[in-house]
């Protein structure tokens, strides 16, 4: 079956940078999307299509990919960027959607 | 404003069953594909199925084909989740999205509803 591998937790201090992968071999070949959940909430899109941002989401959220890892990466790390993402791609082997496990983010 | 509202969410007996509602508001219903995605408590996010615009193409998990039955009345603006013979690890929390045709995102979801599976 399709597995993306996400870390499970990463930790970053206020100000600095937050990367955060998801593993899958030959992932640079797909679109990968990204998605913020924070305790009690839906989750919300912040990284489509490798690269891109939705309307309303700060420029600090950033995406890439190469070879078998795509990566979100989040500058400036604040406070209020604390809680769990997910990386997400569509298997066109399958016909089905992924997620990766999740990645909880700790701001120290 | 686009928006999604889930419900038929309650507590079910094993082997029961449940129908789920999501109504959606603010954007051309019959132009999207949508999703139905579940979250179990302290779990990530588990995809179940998709529906196209028009119904004519749906894929399941393998967790829930032959279960759950995934509809949609592009006249009411609702999608719907059949669940029937539920198993306790069908708790969790039930959200609708709108996409999920191929390698599109997820970009607006419901608040969604709790289903609890229990004796």
């Amino acid at each position: 079956s399709y597995v993306l591998t996400q870390p499970p937790s990463v930790s970053v201090a206020p100000g600095q940078t937050a990367r955060i992968t998801c593993g899958r071999n030959n992932i640079g070949s797909k679109s990968v999307h990204w998605y913020q959940q924070k305790p009690g909430q839906a989750p919300v899109l912040v990284v489509y299509d490798d690269n891109d941002r939705p309307s309303g989401i700060p420029e600090r959220f950033s995406g890439s990919t190469s070879g078998n890892t795509a990566t979100l990466t989040i500058s400036r790390v604040e406070a209020g960027d604390e809680a769990d993402y997910y990386c997400q791609v569509w298997d066109s082997s399958s016909l089905r959607v992924v997620f990766g496990g999740g990645t909880k983010l700790t701001v120290l | 404003q686009v928006q999604l509202v889930e419900s038929g969410g309650g507590l079910v007996k094993p082997g029961g069953s449940l129908r789920l509602s999501c109504a959606a508001s603010g954007f051309g219903f019959s132009d999207y594909y949508m999703t139905w995605i579940r979250q179990a408590p302290g779990k990530g996010l588990e995809w179940l199925s998709y529906i196209s615009g028009r119904g004519s193409i749906i894929y399941y998990a393998d967790s829930v084909r032959g279960r759950f039955t995934i509809s949609r009345d592009n006249g009411k603006n609702s999608l719907y989740l059949q669940m029937n013979s539920l198993r306790a690890e069908d708790t969790a929390v039930y959200y609708c999205a709108r996409g999920g045709s191929a390698y599109d995102m997820f970009d607006y979801w419901g608040q969604g509803t709790l289903v609890t599976v229990s004796s």
